[in-house]
């Protein structure tokens, strides 16, 4: 069964460092998604990508996040510089949206995550 | 923010019996999901209901959905101890361009 990669599955790293992240959604998938999990909450969107293009980065702290998806299939999300607080879990998810009867139907499909920690 | 808001935030049960959880969320959606997350693991999906459907069945899950309400429950029958994690509802916002919103989710405890 096909799944959604990412790596590394840990991180540790001091603040003021830069990190990056990968992830390798489903093959065909159009739309990929990156979360942050904090400890005891849900996910958080922080920017979802339609093929290679920005949907959504509403959430996203521009000021020292960012996030590319050059060739509308895998995806790098850094971090620089990074702080205590971005300790979380980052999340990957990929999705084939369907439309049926006019509805919007559409299920995501996550990768085990990065847990990230900042000393 | 959250749009989903589970209720309980944890419970316990033992095996054999039902657990039941509940989603309250605020504004017109597309669909409600659920998924599913084991400790420290990614989320998978379970069910997903539409707004125009009232009650679902996927094995051992129902989800029902009430639009007037703006509420959903989950029901896990005859649970087993590999059904411990948390459990959340996501909403599919409309107008959102398939952008979900999680809750806070619901941390369940089956106990042998």
């Amino acid at each position: 069964e096909a799944e959604v990669a990412q790596s590394p599955r840990y991180k540790i790293t001091e603040k003021s460092q830069a990190v990056a992240f990968w992830c390798d959604p489903i093959s065909g998938h159009a739309t990929l998604y990156w979360y942050r999990q904090i400890l005891g909450q849900g996910p958080e969107l922080l920017v979802q990508f339609q093929d290679e293009s920005v949907v959504d980065d509403s959430q996203l702290p521009k000021d020292r996040f960012s996030a590319e998806r050059l060739k509308g299939v895998d995806s790098t999300l850094k971090i620089q510089p990074a702080e205590l607080g971005d300790s979380a879990m980052y999340l990957c998810a990929s999705s084939f949206p369907k439309t049926s009867g006019g509805l919007s139907t559409d299920t995501q499909y996550f990768g085990p995550g990065t847990r990230l920690t900042v000393l | 923010s959250q749009q989903g808001e589970e209720d309980p935030q944890a419970l316990s049960i033992q095996e054999g019996e039902n657990a039941t959880m509940n989603c309250s969320y605020k504004t017109s959606i597309n669909n409600l999901q659920w998924y599913r997350q084991n400790s420290g693991r990614g989320l998978v999906h379970l069910i997903l209901i539409r707004s125009n459907e009232r009650e679902k069945h996927s094995g051992r899950l129902r989800v029902t959905l009430d639009t007037s309400k703006k509420s959903s429950s989950l029901l896990i029958t005859a649970s087993r101890a590999a059904d411990t994690a948390s459990y959340f509802c996501a909403t599919d916002v409309k107008g959102s361009n398939y952008k979900l919103t999680f809750g806070k989710g619901t941390l369940l405890t089956v106990n042998p």
